[in-house]
């Protein structure tokens, strides 16, 4: 199993440019994260999605959208760049829970995409 | 208030020190405490977790919740230059259905 993938690794954007963060899993997991990491705030959740079709906003969703048309696949999209979208992102993927006895949702990351926005 | 505090580091130790890391959280909710581990340039993997209160120990690693104090430990023993990495708990439970992450510490074993 190659697990989360995520492309590209790296990407350089001028303000008010578009792109798409591609996020593929293979191990038949129906929740679906995205994430973004700035130095000294941790891991702050951008959108998830429960299933195909479903998605839902985390705490930080303004500037991104998202899609999830299959269980495989969850891009997030950036429609007009901004400076402060300078950051990583990581998709990571888990089984749903339950319950709180059916254990905690062991989140698989992917590799991360480092995004730049000049 | 955070819903997870983490001392970011850096910490600093030599090769064979017993390392302590740290977190405390604000909501008595929370049922599930886990710590990722996350070396430079990749994702965080999951290192361990308990439930509740007590502690949980695999190998040199010995995860610790006092859910009295709302408070999280991580203890490395004999530590390696391969721990060198970035240690992020995280906790779940309660109302929400998400994991809530500290920032993480970043921590150095010197050879």
């Amino acid at each position: 199993n190659a697990g989360v993938t995520q492309t590209p690794k790296f990407r350089i954007l001028k303000i008010g440019q578009s792109m798409t963060l591609q996020c593929a899993q293979d191990m038949n997991h129906n929740y679906m994260y995205w994430y973004r990491q700035d130095p000294g705030m941790g891991l702050k959740l951008i959108y998830y999605s429960v299933g195909a079709g479903i998605t839902d906003k985390g705490e930080v969703p303004n500037g991104y959208n998202v899609s999830r048309s299959t269980t495989e696949d969850f891009p997030l999209r950036l429609e007009l760049a901004a400076p402060s979208q300078t950051s990583v992102y990581f998709c990571a993927s888990s089984y749903s829970v339950p319950g709180l006895a059916g254990g905690p949702p062991e989140q698989y990351f992917g590799p991360g995409t480092r995004l730049t926005v000049t | 208030q955070k819903e997870v505090e983490q001392d970011p580091g850096p910490l600093s130790v030599p090769e064979g020190a017993i390392v302590s890391l740290n977190c405390t959280y604000s909501n008595s909710a929370f049922q599930y405490f886990m710590w990722y581990r996350q070396y430079s340039r990749k994702g965080p993997e999951l290192l361990m977790y308990t439930y509740s209160s007590g502690n949980k120990e695999d190998g040199r690693f010995t995860a610790q919740v006092d859910k009295s104090s709302k408070y999280i430990s991580l203890f490395i023993r004999d530590s390696q230059p391969s721990d060198s990495a970035t240690y992020l708990c995280a906790v779940y439970g309660g109302a929400t259905n998400k994991l809530i992450f500290g920032t993480g510490t970043l921590l150095a074993v010197q050879p």
